[in-house]
């Protein structure tokens, strides 16, 4: 399979700083998403983003497939932002199975 | 337009009972992946199935374990004579096809406590 490496594990911010969360994958992929995985557990669509930069708020992503990495950017962060993030890739040969990190717990303090 | 669909939210089972994990995907589309979510980790995928077939079963127990995809109604993940093991979050995820690169909408997951 793929190996996914996110980073940092863990982050605390203080309410309005930035952050940097990347993900590493070792092989080529056709598909990459951003997920926030809020307290309650619920997994939320943050990005689809295989290639390219996309924004979406005070949230970016860019995405190097050539260089197999992605970040995800979160500006002026908030305490709603609180939360795992994970980035999933899938495979064209894998049959639609996403790979996932095992994610960056952020915590965000007012 | 109706999301992912998954019932119950949360599920306790004693030792040895059954738990039935059902999956209502979003509407037009066929295929169905399940996965669980053991404590503070990732996702691991266990099984992706169309309707009325398997497609890759390679992520599940041998033992115990069985997914089916009806050609009416959800999608159903059983796990027979649970053990403490068993406890962790099950998502259901659905996209329109197999061979179409889409974007995977998660439903909220089933919590499984097996006590």
């Amino acid at each position: 399979g793929i190996q996914v490496e996110q980073s940092p594990p863990d982050l605390i911010l203080q309410e309005g700083a930035n952050s940097t969360l990347r993900c590493n994958f070792s092989d080529s992929v056709n598909n990459l998403q951003w997920f926030h995985q809020n307290p309650w557990g619920q997994l939320i669509n943050l990005f689809y983003i295989p290639s390219g930069t996309k924004q979406n708020g005070r949230l970016s992503a860019t995405t190097v497939a050539t260089e197999r990495y992605s970040l995800l950017y979160i500006s002026s962060s908030q305490t709603t932002d609180s939360g795992v993030y994970f980035c999933a890739v899938k495979r064209g040969s894998t049959l639609g199975r996403l790979y996932f990190g095992r994610g960056t717990q952020l915590t965000v303090w007012p | 337009n109706a999301g992912v669909m998954q019932n119950p939210r949360h599920l306790v089972r004693r030792r040895g009972q059954e738990a039935r994990l059902r999956c209502s995907p979003m509407k037009g589309h066929s295929h169905v992946y399940w996965y669980r979510q053991l404590p503070e980790e990732g996702l691991k995928f266990m099984v992706y199935l169309q309707k009325e077939n398997i497609i890759d079963e390679s992520g599940m127990p041998k033992e115990r374990f069985s997914a089916e995809f009806p050609k009416e109604g959800p999608s159903i993940l059983r796990i027979q004579q649970v053990v403490r093991g068993d406890s962790a979050a099950y998502f259901c995820a659905s996209s329109p096809g197999g061979q179409v690169i889409t974007e995977a909408f998660f439903g909220q997951g089933t919590r499984l406590t097996v006590v």
